[in-house]
């Protein structure tokens, strides 16, 4: 299994409080990737990373921001959550551009009350 | 933009043999993953097809067709474990990984 590891699994916040998820690897992989899942929505992806630094935005950016300063290390962060961030957050790695295969942090639960 | 389009929801028998079928509509197509997920838990990698045609892996086999858009998830033999819901995902490449998922199908195994 690829070391990955997310934290917190579970948060419970307030409207309007800043959240930051962390996504913690130990592959050394470039890539890095954060998705939230819904139901009926499937995987969205919010940012990406393409190497230290280096970040872009995915197709449901709004009203999150990323940091990655070191290789192993993706954050993700809502300045000031609302209630439709409520949502499951998975980060992603990946090595091969080529092949792509994505492996998956265990997901990250966070209620915006 | 994008469109994936899979079936939300099948069930079928233990020990019987199940496709779910993906179609997608995508500019910049590279390849198409297929991921399991149990309920509570993150994907997991099943396949990735980028040339036409069947690639078999044990029990999952997955299809490709690029010049009408279809994919489908083969699985044989089904186990109760086989319980889960399956995700359709068209990589676009383009000098670094873009994935994109579709809703997803929950597959339900019966005795």
């Amino acid at each position: 299994d690829a070391g990955i590891t997310q934290s917190p699994r579970h948060k419970v916040t307030e409207t309007g409080t800043p959240v930051t998820l962390r996504c913690h690897q130990t592959e050394n992989h470039r890539y890095m990737y954060w998705y939230r899942q819904d139901p009926g929505h499937g995987l969205r992806l919010i940012h990406y990373s393409y190497g230290v630094k280096d970040t872009d935005k995915g197709e449901v950016s709004d009203g999150y921001s990323v940091s990655r300063s070191k290789t192993e290390d993706f954050l993700l962060t809502l300045e000031s959550a609302t209630s439709s961030q409520t949502s499951v957050y998975f980060c992603a790695i990946s090595g091969d551009w080529n092949t792509g295969e994505l492996f998956f942090g265990e997901g990250s639960r966070l209620t915006v009350l | 933009g994008q469109n994936i389009d899979q079936p939300t929801e099948m069930t079928a028998t233990e020990g019987a043999i199940v496709q779910i079928n993906c179609t997608y509509q995508t500019s910049g197509f590279n390849g198409l993953f297929w991921y399991q997920q149990h309920a509570g838990e993150a994907p997991t990698f099943l396949s990735y097809n980028v040339l036409d045609g069947l690639e078999e892996k044990g029990r999952f086999s997955s299809f490709l067709s690029r010049s009408k858009g279809y994919s489908y998830l083969l699985l044989k033999e089904l186990q109760m474990k086989d319980s889960a819901s399956y995700l359709c995902a068209v990589s676009r490449g383009g000098g670094y990984q873009k994935v994109t998922f579709g809703t997803g199908t929950k597959l339900q195994v019966i005795p």
